[in-house]
């Protein structure tokens, strides 16, 4: 299994800012995803960050909303901009288990409201 | 469009007896599927989960059930206990695949 550390854990946040939110994974990985759960509704995959190079973006989501950063193979980074009420979700960060298992691993949530 | 749907968004069960969540899709490539359960202020843990190639698996007092024609699966906790209280989220995948679909979760509360 992998320990994943999500910062900041919730804030709120004002219409028209954006706003980071780090990952860290306790072991090396390459892929790791990101995911948003908005109020009452599944858990949708945003995109997959590789190390070394540019993030592939699922459909409705865009790199000038959510500019992503891998830099390494244990950190990764998703920037939520300009931000909207619309925004206000749950953003989890996640690695996969392995071909093995097939499951996904997921940080402890960052919890945003935007005012 | 939803392709994992969890038409139940609550569940209450008495201690000791039986839980019963279900799950529906539509896709039929989907090969592999999984069921989640996540307490508030955390993510999601892994629960078990189950291959297209069986109808059963069983791990402790978890059981999922995979009805391939019918497009359904159901994850079954027996007994029940408090702890189990959560939010249990059913997700599946295509060619075992890292992209999963998720369905919205079933809160499920087990009462003393």
């Amino acid at each position: 299994s992998a320990v994943i550390s999500q910062k900041p854990s919730r804030d709120i946040c004002q219409r028209g800012t954006s706003l980071t939110i780090q990952c860290q994974v306790d072991s090396q990985v390459t892929m790791m995803f990101w995911y948003r759960q908005q109020p009452g509704q599944s858990l949708t995959l945003i995109a997959t960050a590789n190390q070394g190079s540019e993030a592939t973006y699922e459909s409705g989501f865009v790199i000038d909303k959510f500019p992503i950063s891998r830099p390494n193979l244990t950190f990764s980074t998703l920037t939520v901009s300009n931000m909207s009420p619309e925004d206000s979700s749950i953003y989890l960060c996640s690695v996969w288990g392995g071909a093995n298992t097939g499951e996904l691993f997921f940080g402890e949530g960052s919890r945003l409201t935007v005012l | 469009d939803q392709q994992v749907k969890q038409n139940s968004p609550s569940l209450s069960v008495q201690e000791g007896r039986i839980s019963i969540l279900n799950c529906d899709y539509t896709n039929s490539m989907f090969d592999y599927f999984l069921w989640y359960k996540k307490y508030p202020a955390e993510g999601p843990t892994f629960l078990i989960s189950i291959s297209s190639i069986k109808d059963k698996n069983e791990d402790g007092r978890f059981t999922v059930f995979l009805n391939k024609s019918a497009k359904h699966l159901s994850l079954h906790i027996v007994p029940s206990q408090p702890g189990d209280s959560a939010v249990y989220f059913c997700a599946a995948s295509a060619n075992s695949g890292y992209a999963l679909n998720f369905g919205k979760g079933t809160s499920l509360l087990v009462t003393p």
